[in-house]
């Protein structure tokens, strides 16, 4: 049973902070994506990783950066949060062909900026 | 710009009635689309996917449709159970010239369905 875990459910930040999100899968997965998800817009990716020490930008990299160390660990890394980077963030991760398309979801965490 | 896009933010059906849910793509490279079911305070979860080599995949309760000349996918939950009540995600992915997707995919807004006893 694939089990994506991520560091924290709710996280209260200061903006300015620096902010690290945790996320850790334990199927050998090749694949890990960042998203956020916020109402009336859905799920929208940030970044995703199809190797180790491997990184692609997806559709709203502004204000993140990542990293990946090892193939089972995916972080997410806020330089400078802002109030608009509020939101809830998923974690996910897929094998390889073929069934590269199926992701597995981590929890999720709530981070609110002030 | 908006590649997939879910119309209906809710769906309110009465328990044992048929719950469809529609999802709309614009972009023609798609070819494997998916559905996710999410809880509050969860992580989405795989619920079902159709190729577009397919118009139809069954599973159990629940079946996956595909128009792909209208862009058009549709999930039909029958018979609805209160349980079902989640947000649910279309998504889609597309290979690049090379043949390769790395497996991103593009979400829906989502849709919230409430199935009342």
């Amino acid at each position: 049973d694939v089990k994506v875990t991520q560091s924290s459910r709710y996280l209260v930040k200061r903006t300015g902070e620096k902010v690290f999100l945790e996320c850790v899968q334990d199927m050998d997965h090749e694949n890990m994506f960042w998203y956020r998800q916020d109402p009336g817009l859905g799920l929208r990716l940030i970044y995703f990783s199809y190797d180790v020490k491997m990184k692609e930008k997806g559709d709203i990299p502004e204000g993140y950066s990542v990293s990946r160390e090892k193939k089972e660990r995916f972080s997410l890394i806020l330089e400078s949060a802002s109030t608009n980077q509020t939101s809830m963030y998923l974690c996910a991760s897929s094998p390889r062909p073929p069934l590269q398309e199926t992701q597995y979801f981590g929890p999720g965490t709530r981070l609110l900026v002030l | 710009d908006q590649q997939v896009k879910q119309n209906s933010p809710s769906l309110s059906v009465q328990e044992g009635r048929i719950s469809i849910l529609n999802c709309d793509y614009t972009n023609s490279m798609f070819d494997y689309f998916l559905w996710y079911k999410k809880y509050p305070a969860e992580g989405p979860t795989f619920l079902i996917s159709i190729s577009s080599i397919k118009d139809k995949n069954e599973d159990g309760r629940f079946t996956a449709f595909l128009n792909k000349s209208a862009k058009h996918l549709s999930l039909h939950i029958v018979p609805s159970q209160p349980g079902d009540s989640a947000v649910y995600f279309c998504a889609a992915s597309a290979r690049d010239a090379g043949g390769t997707s790395y497996g991103k995919l593009t979400f829906g807004q989502g849709t919230i369905l409430t199935v009342h006893p």
